[in-house]
């Protein structure tokens, strides 16, 4: 099915190990985007990109690094974890960056100890 | 004081009843207006979009835009069990300038609908 793929679905870390979560849409859709869900902090972004080649900083940006080779692809580096980090992430993707129909992944729970 | 703030709840309802579910804001140059719905453990869906000020209706659900107040609001009708999530509001700038690509989140509404 169309949509947005998020892998993995969970994930353990120990501090100052680094990962990559993956996301994936195969809609072509130029906007895509990292959110972090925090309990009693609502959504909030981390990086963003409008199309291949093309990434800047959200809101909360510090501890991840983004690369978007590819219009299907826009992984998400952290690259020394910390306990801060623990949430859930979600990827979004969105026709054109001025589109407000954004298709979110299921997400990726992400427990750093 | 927050961009956006939204009651977090819990709200309870029994099935059949009116919701109404409310975001206020504080940047006067939010254009797009969004609500989302949330079931646990799975990703944020579209439910309705509106642009600036001005009233939304699909199906069971009415969306309403009062910018003058900066308020924004969503009702659903003869509510379901099935309707049972979290609903998140969310606004975004005008397509042009910095930083407009960006959706700012209200932390969201829990809504239990009994039986």
């Amino acid at each position: 099915n169309a949509g947005v793929t998020q892998t993995p679905k969970f994930q353990v870390l120990k501090t100052g190990q680094s990962m990559t979560l993956q996301c994936a849409q195969d809609m072509n859709h130029e906007y895509m985007s990292w959110y972090r869900q925090d309990p009693g902090m609502g959504l909030r972004l981390i990086h963003y990109s409008v199309g291949a080649g093309i990434t800047d900083q959200g809101e909360v940006p510090n501890g991840y690094n983004v690369s978007r080779s590819t219009t299907e692809d826009f992984p998400l580096r952290l690259l020394s974890a910390a306990p801060s980090q623990t949430s859930v992430y979600f990827c979004a993707s969105s026709p054109t960056a001025g589109g407000y129909g954004y298709t979110f992944g299921s997400g990726t729970r992400l427990t750093v100890v | 004081q927050k961009e956006v703030e939204q009651d977090p709840g819990p709200l309870s309802v029994p099935e059949g009843a009116i919701v109404s579910l409310n975001c206020t804001y504080s940047n006067s140059a939010f254009q797009y207006f969004m609500w989302y719905r949330q079931y646990s453990r799975k990703g944020p869906e579209l439910l309705m979009y509106t642009y600036s000020s001005g009233n939304k209706e699909d199906g069971r659900f009415t969306a309403q835009v009062d910018k003058s107040s900066k308020y924004i609001s969503l009702f659903i009708r003869d509510s379901q069990p099935s309707d049972s999530a979290t609903y998140l509001c969310a606004m975004r700038l005008s397509y042009s300038g910095a930083g407009s690509y960006q959706l700012t989140f209200g932390k969201g509404t829990k809504l239990s609908v009994i039986p």
